[in-house]
């Protein structure tokens, strides 16, 4: 059973508007969500994160939201840019309650449209 | 300064064949982790080792998978034989500490990309 799921595979955007990725985890245990950037060919860079004592994470153009109690997070970037096109993974872990590895969605390629 | 760095970058090779891929993590990092990439399973974590050592091997596949890790500054997942079900990427990351939060991330190599014919 996947503990991550990012329902979405693809997602396009125009070029300033907002894009909005979701992701959903069903293992109430996990307290450290984190977000993952991948462009073809390379490996994932981590982009932002969010805390569960926290409901918002913001880092520039990027903003995490957590709803714990729906077990669902987002990630808005505004404005896409074309730059911004990519594969995101969500992963999440129990940092605080096991200290586990990270567990991955299989995530959301955005197209940023110019 | 140097990221996760594996070899090779593209692997193709014939059915029934060793394959073996090869990581150098960032020095001082104390975990290092094995992750396969498909279309239908997307990243999932095959081993993760902790000062060398594994730590948790649930996610290798079958026993043609085996990972060591003889020192810090070098691992290997080897394949045998292997099979065309087996062709994904494989991607290696290391941490300080498990990377399971924004100061520990996980830095992920660029990949190797293997194709078994």
């Amino acid at each position: 059973d996947q503990q991550v799921k990012q329902n979405s595979p693809s997602l396009s955007v125009q070029e300033g508007r907002i894009s909005i990725l979701n992701c959903d985890y069903t293992n109430s245990m996990f307290d450290y969500f984190l977000w993952y950037k991948k462009y073809p060919a390379e490996g994932p860079t981590f982009l932002i994160s969010i805390s569960s004592i926290k409901d918002k994470n913001e880092d520039g153009r990027f903003t995490v939201f957590l709803n714990k109690s729906a077990k669902h997070l987002s990630l808005h970037i505004v404005p896409s840019q074309p730059g911004d096109s990519a594969v995101y993974f969500c992963a999440a872990s129990a940092y605080d309650s096991g200290n586990t590895p990270l567990v991955f969605g299989k995530g959301t390629r955005l197209s940023v449209i110019a | 300064d140097a990221g996760v760095i594996q070899s090779p970058r593209h692997e193709v090779t014939e059915m029934g064949q060793e394959v073996t891929l090869r990581c150098k993590p960032i020095s001082g990092h104390d975990y290092l982790f094995w992750y396969r990439q498909t279309m239908m399973r997307g990243l999932e974590l095959l081993i993760y080792f902790n000062n060398n050592v594994p730590i948790d091997d649930s996610g290798m596949p079958e026993d043609r998978f085996s990972a060591k890790m003889p020192n810090a500054s070098f691992s290997t997942l080897k394949i045998q034989p292997s099979e065309p079900r087996d062709s994904a990427v494989y991607f290696c990351a290391s941490s300080l500490g498990q990377g399971g939060n924004s100061n520990q991330p996980q830095h992920f190599g660029d990949g190797t990309r293997l194709s078994i014919l």
